[in-house]
C-alpha cells in the first residue's frame, strides 16, 4: 500500500517562509502533488512533481526528491489568507489512477 | 462556467436511512471520486471511476455504492450499513492529461 508522513501543524508570520515536508512510501511511484484547502472548503490543487527537483509557482515551490522518497512545499512570503490546511498525495502506478492524501498540515499564520 | 457541483451543502438524515449525494461535472473528464473527510484528517476514498458504467472500490467503501450511468455524474448513496456516516464527503474529477484532480465544494452530512 501507500502511506505518506507530514507535520500536523505550522505557526509561522507573516512575511515569513514556511516549508511542509512530506515522505511516502509507495510500490509504484508515479508523482507528488500537494492541495490546499481552507476550511469548510474544498481543497484546491496546487503543484504536480513527477520528476526530482523544484517547480516554482509565484510564492510557492514544491520540490521532490525521488531517491529519498520526499518533497516538500515551500511557502514564502507568508499572508494571512495562506492559513489553511496543506496536504500532500501520491500517485501510484500500482493503484490506478488513484490518489493517496496524507493527514495534512494545518498552517497558521500569524500577525 | 466549467465546474464541480455537489449538492446539497449540508443535508442532516436520521440514523437507518439511505442518502444520495449528488455530483455533476461539464468538465468532460473521464474519472471521478468519492472522499470522505473527518474533522481534522486527511481525505479517505470511498470509491472510482476511470470511465462510464465503471467503477471500483476505494479504501473505505463499506456501507456506500455509486453508479456512474453518465460521464457528468457520479452519485453517492451513503447505506444504513455504514456505521459512522457523520462526515464531509467530497466529489472530485480527474483531468488525466494534467494528472490534477478538481474537487466540489462538499456536502457535510450529518447522521442524527
Amino acid at each position: 500500500g501507500q502511506s505518506l508522513e507530514q507535520p500536523s501543524e505550522v505557526t509561522a508570520v507573516e512575511g515569513a517562509i514556511v516549508q511542509i515536508n512530506c515522505t511516502y512510501q509507495t510500490s509504484g511511484f508515479y508523482g507528488l502533488s500537494w492541495y490546499q484547502q481552507h476550511d469548510g472548503g474544498a481543497p484546491t490543487f496546487l503543484s504536480y512533481n513527477a520528476l526530482d527537483g523544484l517547480e516554482e509557482t509565484g510564492r510557492f515551490s514544491s520540490f521532490l526528491s525521488r531517491s529519498d522518497s520526499y518533497g516538500y512545499l515551500l511557502l514564502q512570503e507568508l499572508q494571512m489568507k495562506d492559513s489553511a490546511s496543506y496536504f500532500c498525495a501520491v500517485r501510484d502506478r500500482a493503484a490506478g489512477n488513484k490518489l493517496t492524501f496524507g493527514g495534512g498540515t494545518r498552517v497558521l499564520v500569524k500577525p | 462556467d466549467g465546474g464541480i457541483t455537489q449538492s446539497p451543502k449540508y443535508l442532516f438524515r436520521k440514523e437507518g436511512q439511505n442518502v444520495t449525494l449528488s455530483c455533476e461535472q461539464n468538465l468532460n473528464h473521464d474519472a471521478m471520486y468519492w472522499y470522505r473527510q473527518d474533522p481534522g484528517q486527511g481525505l479517505r476514498l470511498i470509491y472510482y471511476s476511470q470511465i462510464v458504467n465503471d467503477f471500483q472500490k476505494g479504501d473505505i467503501a463499506e456501507g456506500y455504492s455509486v453508479s456512474r450511468e453518465k460521464k457528468e455524474s457520479f452519485p453517492l448513496t451513503v447505506t444504513s450499513a455504514q456505521k459512522n456516516p457523520t462526515a464531509f464527503y467530497l466529489c472530485a474529477s480527474k483531468d488525466l492529461s494534467t494528472d490534477t484532480q478538481y474537487f466540489g465544494p462538499g456536502t457535510r452530512l450529518t447522521v442524527l
